[in-house]
Order: structure tokens, then C-alpha cells, then sequence
């Protein structure tokens, strides 16, 4: 059974640009959460997506943005980047609701901003 | 609104001493909790979860933790740390049906 896939798994952007990650899900899993890691703020997370509709959202500028598709899959975008976004960015997925279900997470993409 | 507190965010133990991460939270709710694993350069792999079936929960590669929610805590351990679980370690909580909010993490280090 594939696990969560997210690509790409590194990047690098410059100031100012706009960068868009994706993340395929495990099969059968509806529900898809996205966080930020970073060394100093840990795992904050950005938000998460149920059949195609944006279930809960965390705390973050209108810049973070996100869908999900049809199949499941999901996109987050950041606009007009700052040095400051340069993170890991984690999707994972589960059945159903976060908490009652098991959260499986990919390997993450690494986003550096210059 | 929950939180995860994970105290020391560095652990050092020799090769076969117990390892002990602890972890408190605050939650309005019944919550679930988790531990969590991340290796390098990898995602976060769950080693265990608390669902309220049993106080003493146990996970893979030989973890385990016990719910204490009259001290608000969930702390992990394992008797006898091997050099392969040198890893950092997240507690996180979901009060009821919600999204998990994570500690910050303690790095493990294990030292021959």
C-alpha cells in the first residue's frame, strides 16, 4: 500500500515568488492536514481538507492556501514568499477525523527561500 | 484551546538505560494523544496512541506510555534504548474529533 507522497521534496525559491506543493494521499483516506515545521516554532499546522472542502484552519496569513481535489489529493500554495517561510512542509492523511484516526505523514517538502 | 508540553528538549541516554520522554498536556476535552518519531531528512512516524481503551498503551520498536490524567501527562518510555532510536520525539494531542497540536519535540540522543 503507497504511503503519502508529497512533491517535490526540496525547492528553492527567492523572495517575492509563489510556490505551490502537492500531496497524494494514501488510497481511501479523505481527510488531508498540512503543517509547517520549523527548528524554532515546531509543527504548526496550516490546515485540513475533506472531500474537497477546507474543515479546519490554523493560524496563518492569507498568503497559505490550499485545495483538495476530487481524488483526494491536495495542493497548498504560498504566495509572495519571505525568508521566513523557508520550512518543512508535512501533509498527511487520514481516514476521517484527525484525532479519532491515525495521521500518516509523508516525507515532507523542504521549502528554503533566499 | 490544547497544548502539548514536552520537557527537555534534548535527552541523553547510554546504549541500554531506560529512556524517558516526558510529555504534559492541557485539553478541555477527553483528548486522544500520540507519540510520534522523525528521523532525518523523513516524515513523522506514529509509534503509539492513547484512545482511552487502556491507561498503559504500548507501541512499536518496544515504546510505551501511560496516561495519568490526574497529572495531565503522558509520558513515554522504553528499558533499554538502542543506538537506532536516536530520533526526535513529538507528544501531540486532538481533543475529541479535532486536529492534533503538537510539542515541540525532544531529540534523543543515544550514546554507546
Amino acid at each position: 500500500k503507497a504511503g503519502v507522497t508529497q512533491t517535490p521534496r526540496y525547492l528553492i525559491k527567492t523572495r517575492g515568488q509563489q510556490v505551490t506543493l502537492s500531496c497524494s494521499p494514501i488510497s481511501g483516506h479523505r481527510s488531508v492536514s498540512w503543517y509547517q515545521q520549523t527548528p524554532g516554532q515546531g509543527l504548526q499546522f496550516l490546515f485540513e481538507y475533506f472531500s474537497e472542502t477546507q474543515r479546519n484552519k490554523g493560524n496563518f496569513p492569507g498568503r497559505f492556501s490550499g485545495r483538495q481535489f476530487s481524488n483526494s489529493r491536495s495542493e497548498m500554495n504560498v504566495s509572495t514568499l519571505e525568508l521566513g517561510d523557508s520550512a518543512l512542509y508535512l501533509c498527511a492523511s487520514s481516514l476521517d477525523s484527525p484525532g479519532a484516526n491515525v495521521l500518516t505523514f509523508g516525507a515532507g517538502s523542504r521549502l528554503t527561500v533566499l | 484551546a490544547q497544548s502539548v508540553t514536552q520537557l527537555g528538549s534534548h535527552v541523553s541516554v547510554s546504549e541500554g538505560a531506560l529512556v524517558l520522554l516526558r510529555c504534559n498536556y492541557s485539553s478541555s476535552v477527553p483528548p486522544y494523544l500520540f507519540w510520534y518519531v522523525q528521523y532525518p531528512n523523513q516524515g513523522l512516524q506514529l509509534l503509539l496512541k492513547y484512545t482511552s481503551a487502556a491507561t498503559l498503551v504500548k507501541g512499536i520498536n518496544g515504546f510505551e506510555a501511560e496516561f495519568k490524567k490526574s497529572e495531565t501527562s503522558f509520558h513515554l518510555t522504553k528499558p533499554s534504548a538502542h543506538m537506532s532510536d536516536a530520533a526526535e520525539y513529538f507528544c501531540a494531542v486532538a481533543p475529541g474529533y479535532s486536529t492534533l497540536t503538537f510539542g515541540k519535540g525532544t531529540m534523543l540522543l543515544v550514546s554507546p
